[in-house]
């Protein structure tokens, strides 16, 4: 079935590292991703977004890159901060009016 | 910019009352999703609109239902209230059907504890 998950449940750096947060996809279908944080309390906030056109894009301190083959997303955040304390969720839809279907969250947290 | 817009933020009812929660899109944004969380979940997609009609349904339970108006704005209307129902609930909106650039933004949610 149509399914999005991660592979970690949590992930601890250290301040000024990268992070890398994965994320597996099961719908060959899906088109379109996108990365959320979501901070304890608050709403999805958007982080970057990738088409099944590309497999790489970036954004202010965070790539996106997607391996269609394998069907895998991953983001990844440079020099990592206190701030970037949060749940990430990747999330996939496909083209059209459809739901966005949520995979489970990564907790990052960020030691300083 | 303006953002989406949910009311009330923090809502406490009992079991068996009802609720209902408002979700303002973004200015100019035509479809709305309901998603629901509970603790320590992803959110879940509840239903959906475009142009004030129903696009798409999830898991929403017979007792919840919702509608999109005339402004765009829409409400989740919650009877008969569970236990089970105390989440977050957050809506979000997009501009039209999902095309190049139109990315789904969410509000702060709504969190609704029913005791």
């Amino acid at each position: 079935g149509e399914s999005v998950g991660l592979h970690l449940p949590t992930l601890s750096v250290q301040e000024g590292d990268n992070s890398i947060i994965n994320c597996a996809y099961s719908n060959s279908a899906s088109d379109y991703f996108i990365w959320y944080k979501q901070e304890s309390g608050k709403g999805p906030q958007f982080i970057i977004d990738i088409r099944s056109n590309m497999d790489k894009r970036q954004g202010q301190r965070v790539t996106v890159l997607l391996n269609k083959t394998v069907k895998h997303l991953s983001l990844q955040i440079a020099a990592t901060q206190p701030g970037d304390s949060a749940v990430y969720f990747c999330a996939e839809n496909m083209a059209g009016n459809t739901p966005l279907v949520f995979g489970k969250g990564t907790r990052l947290s960020v030691i300083a | 910019a303006a953002g989406v817009i949910q009311s009330p933020r923090h809502l406490i009812k009992e079991k068996r009352e009802t609720a209902t929660l408002k979700c303002y899109p973004i200015p100019r944004h035509d479809t709305v999703y309901w998603y629901q969380q509970g603790p320590g979940q992803d959110p879940q997609f509840l239903i959906s609109f475009y142009e004030k009609m129903q696009s798409d349904k999830g898991s929403i339970p017979d007792r919840f239902s919702a509608q999109q108006f005339s402004d765009y704005h829409s409400e989740l209307n919650m009877s008969s209230l569970e236990l089970g129902d105390s989440a977050l609930y957050f809506c979000a909106s997009s501009l039209g059907l999902r095309q190049s650039g139109n990315t789904i933004y969410f509000g702060e949610g709504s969190w609704l504890t029913v005791v």
